[in-house]
């Protein structure tokens, strides 16, 4: 049981660049979350999903895509690359709104 | 969901009782009390929470005031590997929240050897 798993742990774009981050999750959650952490701040929401094929806006999602076609899959796609989006990317689960998240450990990005 | 309000920082001995303090004012009736930690940019670890009674787990104790305004997460034997980020978050129960937890700044607790 791997819980919530982050792919990759960590890349380094140059600007412009596209890339797909991929979480998965093996825990049969309907509940999928993608966040961002600046140095010294908390965690900002991105997109997230209530449910395979669903997903929506969180508080910061100009500049980024996600997907949702499996179940266990949610993607997060940066189609050109800013240094604004040099950050540590979490992904989370849950069963429902009243249950915990589980959270994944992170992919570090740099766009240079 | 509510505003919470945690001190940027505090300090305990190892061995000591951890107790962090979480001001909720603005919490309404189906809203749970979340207690988040981080170590070190891991990702987010879960504690406890908890709606009206107290609670208590392997990791932690959760006193929530009769009241609701205010609430102290307790680590019973602190150790240096409790030093965290802990983040007390307000979520509404069931039928809504379905956009996750927002995130303040949080207390930094630094355990002293």
């Amino acid at each position: 049981n791997a819980g919530v798993t982050q792919t990759p742990k960590f890349r380094v774009l140059k600007t412009g660049q596209s890339m797909t981050l991929l979480c998965a999750q093996d825990m049969n959650h309907e509940y999928m979350y993608w966040y961002r952490q600046d140095p010294g701040m908390g965690l900002r929401l991105i997109h997230y999903s209530v449910g395979e094929g669903t997903t929506a806006k969180g508080e910061v999602p100009d500049g980024y895509n996600v997907s949702r076609l499996k179940k266990q899959n949610f993607l997060l796609g940066l189609e050109s690359a800013a240094p604004s989006q040099t950050s540590v990317y979490f992904c989370a689960s849950g069963r429902g709104t009243s249950s915990p998240l589980h959270f994944g450990n992170g992919t570090r990005l740099t766009v240079t | 969901d509510a505003k919470t309000t945690q001190p940027p920082s505090m300090d305990c001995a190892e061995g000591r009782a951890a107790n962090l303090p979480c001001n909720h004012s603005t919490i309404s009736g189906n809203e749970y009390v979340y207690w988040y930690r981080q170590i070190h940019s891991q990702g987010p670890q879960y504690i406890i929470h908890g709606l009206k009674n107290n609670e208590t787990n392997e990791m932690a104790s959760l006193i929530i005031t009769e009241d609701r305004k205010s609430s102290t997460l307790i680590l019973p034997h602190a150790t240096l590997r409790d030093t965290a980020v802990y983040y007390c978050i307000v979520r509404v129960a069931s039928g809504g929240g379905a956009d996750g937890l927002t995130f303040g700044k949080g207390t930094h607790l630094i355990i002293q050897p």
